[in-house]
């Protein structure tokens, strides 16, 4: 089982709200992740980190922001949500930062809804 | 450019009976693949991966997955379906080089058992 954790597991807010999006892992990975999900879509990738101080856009362009303060920690923060911001948010974690063939760990995810 | 293309979004198949999910990619250089699988409420889970040695790859819970490049497949196989087995599962293709360990994935096909 892999130690990484997301809260909240589901939110609802309105229109306009800031919100964000907890993730840590206490594996001390050095790399992590956020993807969207929605239903009978590919995951995509949002926004990733190869460790401290180190923040990349994904493939998916996405109004949100991310942080790498501590190793452990990768908030994703939407400064004002909008009803297109409804999705699930997953995020990971994988050892390392430059091999294509570590494995991700995920955690369980937030399903957001913006009403 | 990767891709990744689930063929079956649904899979129904009965307690016992063979699983075969299809996966395809497209990749320009030799790819590494996972399989992953999903069940309700959370995180994506590792299942197996291929990274260049063995073209049979085993996993958990009895899955296995075989990487056949005249064919640029990569179908996941169980032989016998259990109950537990209902999850989405999520072909994913990395390559080395680039954004090194990011990965694509398919849009997931849905493995429903029936009793």
């Amino acid at each position: 089982e892999a130690d990484i954790y997301q809260t909240p597991r589901y939110l609802v807010i309105g229109t306009g709200k800031k919100i964000t999006l907890e993730c840590s892992q206490t594996m001390g990975h050095d790399k992590m992740y956020w993807y969207q999900q929605d239903p009978g879509m590919e995951l995509h990738l949002i926004h990733y980190s190869y460790g401290v101080n180190s923040t990349e856009k994904g493939d998916l362009s996405s109004e949100s922001t991310v942080s790498r303060i501590r190793t452990e920690h990768f908030p994703l923060t939407l400064e004002s949500a909008r009803p297109s911001h409804t999705s699930q948010y997953l995020c990971a974690s994988s050892e390392s930062g430059t091999r294509s063939t570590d494995t991700q760990y995920f955690g369980p995810g937030t399903r957001l809804t913006v009403l | 450019a990767q891709s990744v293309t689930q063929l079956g979004s649904h899979v129904s198949v009965s307690e016992g009976a063979l699983v075969l999910l299809r996966c395809n990619y497209s990749s320009s250089v030799p790819p590494y693949l996972f399989w992953y699988v999903q069940y309700p409420n959370q995180g994506l889970q590792l299942l197996l991966k291929y990274t260049s040695a063995a073209t049979l790859v085993k996993g958990i819970n009895g899955f296995e997955a075989e990487f056949k490049k005249s064919e640029t497949s990569f179908h996941l196989t169980k032989p016998s379906a259990h109950m537990s087995d209902a999850a989405e599962y999520f072909c994913a293709v990395s390559t080395p080089g680039g954004s090194q360990g990011n990965l694509i994935f398919g849009k997931g096909t849905k493995l429903s058992v029936k009793p």
